[in-house]
């Protein structure tokens, strides 16, 4: 059974700082994504991840991917206020099915001024 | 492209009554996945439907099912509804851009059992 863990699981910033979110996932998977989601909302798509050692940035966040390790990291950049939100990291266990996925717990991040 | 449409964005039931919920996929794109978030369960994989057929279902009891029609919408029932059923519900389409395909979302329901 695949099995996807985030940490931390809460997370407080100040503005301007740098942190990074972890993803560790139990078995071989061909793809890794990251979603934000803000209170009341859906799921936005911020990565996939396809390949060992790819990564990708958009604006303050950058995203990494482990397959050997079976590890992703978000990293955050110069924490703004706006970055407030819970990020998920999901897993596809490969195959067909590329929309069934295996979600993290999420991370709650506030970033505050 | 439109994105995933579902509906209603909000629905109110009582214990033991029976919720409908509907999506429309992107435009043209057969599959549907269903996901409840629950408070405390975070996200789970509850059916997936392809060409009109179920193909696979998350570990939820069978009073949850659904169907796709042959426009590709799709219907996620939950009869004899239970407090718990209290979640959002969220339908997801597939966007196929070769090595980038990704799941899209959509907005949710939020079903509230009372």
């Amino acid at each position: 059974e695949l099995k996807v863990e985030q940490n931390p699981l809460f997370l407080s910033m100040q503005e301007g700082k740098n942190y990074t979110i972890y993803c560790n996932y139990s078995t071989t998977s061909d793809r890794l994504y990251w979603y934000r989601q803000d209170p009341g909302k859906s799921l936005e798509s911020l990565f996939v991840l396809l390949s060992n050692g790819a990564v990708k940035q958009e604006g303050r966040l950058m995203a990494s991917l482990d397959t050997k390790a079976r590890l992703s990291t978000l990293h955050i950049t110069a924490a703004v206020h706006d970055l407030s939100a819970t990020y998920f990291c999901a897993v596809n266990a490969g195959g067909t099915s590329y929309g069934k996925l295996t979600f993290g717990q999420g991370t709650i991040l506030t970033v505050h001024p | 492209e439109a994105g995933v449409t579902q509906s209603p964005t909000h629905l109110i039931k009582t214990r033991g009554q029976q919720a409908t919920l509907r999506c429309s996929p992107i435009s043209g794109h057969t599959s549907v996945y269903w996901y409840q978030q629950a408070l405390g369960l975070g996200l789970q994989f509850l059916l997936w439907y392809d060409e009109g057929e179920e193909r696979n279902r998350g570990n939820f009891p069978p009073r949850f099912s659904g169907r796709q029609f042959p426009n590709y919408s799709s219907e996620l029932n939950v009869n004899a509804l239970e407090l718990e059923d209290s979640a959002l519900y969220l339908c997801a389409s597939i966007v196929y851009r070769g090595m980038n395909t990704e799941a899209f979302f959509g907005q949710g329901t939020r079903l509230t059992v009372v």
